[in-house]
């Protein structure tokens, strides 16, 4: 067990529908980090969070944003989605400040669009 | 921008033996770290070992070793004495470190190696 927690595990829903995916991160983590696993894309880093101000953006869709709030979790909101958003979403958490650079990642929430 | 590539789709392993993953990157930054994780069939990202660029000495951690070659870009691992358990998907990661000990943040993955070690 990492540590940081991700709900719901799984989530299915139809085309140009809003779901929201939510992180908790590891206690005195102030880094949270979304990355995207899809079949043709890998595993791609889409946004950083550090102690509720955006610090990196990735490959991130329009459509899909995130915050992070005053007691540190985060969530990612993903609206008009379409059928390539299918893919297994993973929250990570670091402490910025280590130097250590290890991030320690949720168990993902699967998001299928229909 | 970084890129992380592992040629390897797909490895194999008798029990017991010893198998090496490959990983390149391309980089031009100086100072990063580079890092090894394995995704077993549950999907979990774990972290199997980290290198520090600046570290000439391989990392070790157990049966997990690295032959890091900074020259040459090259980052592979070394599983020994395979188990059962270390089937999965692997992949290779390289983050930039700022200047003063701090981190980026942002992980670039490899396409991944999928590990199957049979009995």
């Amino acid at each position: 067990d990492s540590g940081v927690t991700q709900t719901p595990k799984h989530l299915i829903t139809a085309t140009g529908q809003r779901v929201t995916l939510r992180c908790s991160p590891r206690s005195g983590d102030l880094s949270v980090y979304w990355y995207q696993q899809s079949l043709d894309q890998g595993l791609q880093f889409l946004i950083q969070y550090y102690n509720g101000e955006e610090r990196a953006k990735g490959n991130i869709l329009e459509r899909f944003s995130a915050q992070q709030f005053p007691d540190l979790h985060s969530e990612l909101n993903l609206s008009s989605l379409e059928l390539g958003d299918s893919a297994l979403y993973f929250c990570a958490s670091s402490d910025w400040g280590t130097g250590v650079g290890e991030q320690f990642f949720g168990p993902g929430t699967r998001l299928t669009v229909l | 921008a970084q890129t992380v590539t592992q040629s390897q789709p797909e490895m194999s392993v008798q029990e017991a033996e010893t198998v090496t993953l490959s990983c390149t990157y391309d980089t031009s930054e100086n100072n990063y770290y580079l890092f090894w994780y394995k995704q077993p069939p549950s999907r979990q990202m774990i972290l199997v070992i980290r290198q520090e660029a600046y570290k000439q000495q391989n990392a070790t951690e157990n049966r997990f070793s690295v032959n890091f070659q900074k020259a040459a870009k090259s980052f592979s691992l070394k599983i020994s004495d395979s188990q059962l358990g270390d089937t999965a998907m692997y992949f290779c990661a390289f983050m930039k470190r700022r200047a003063g000990g701090t981190s980026y943040g942002k992980l670039t993955f490899g396409q991944g190696t999928i590990l199957t070690v049979h009995p």
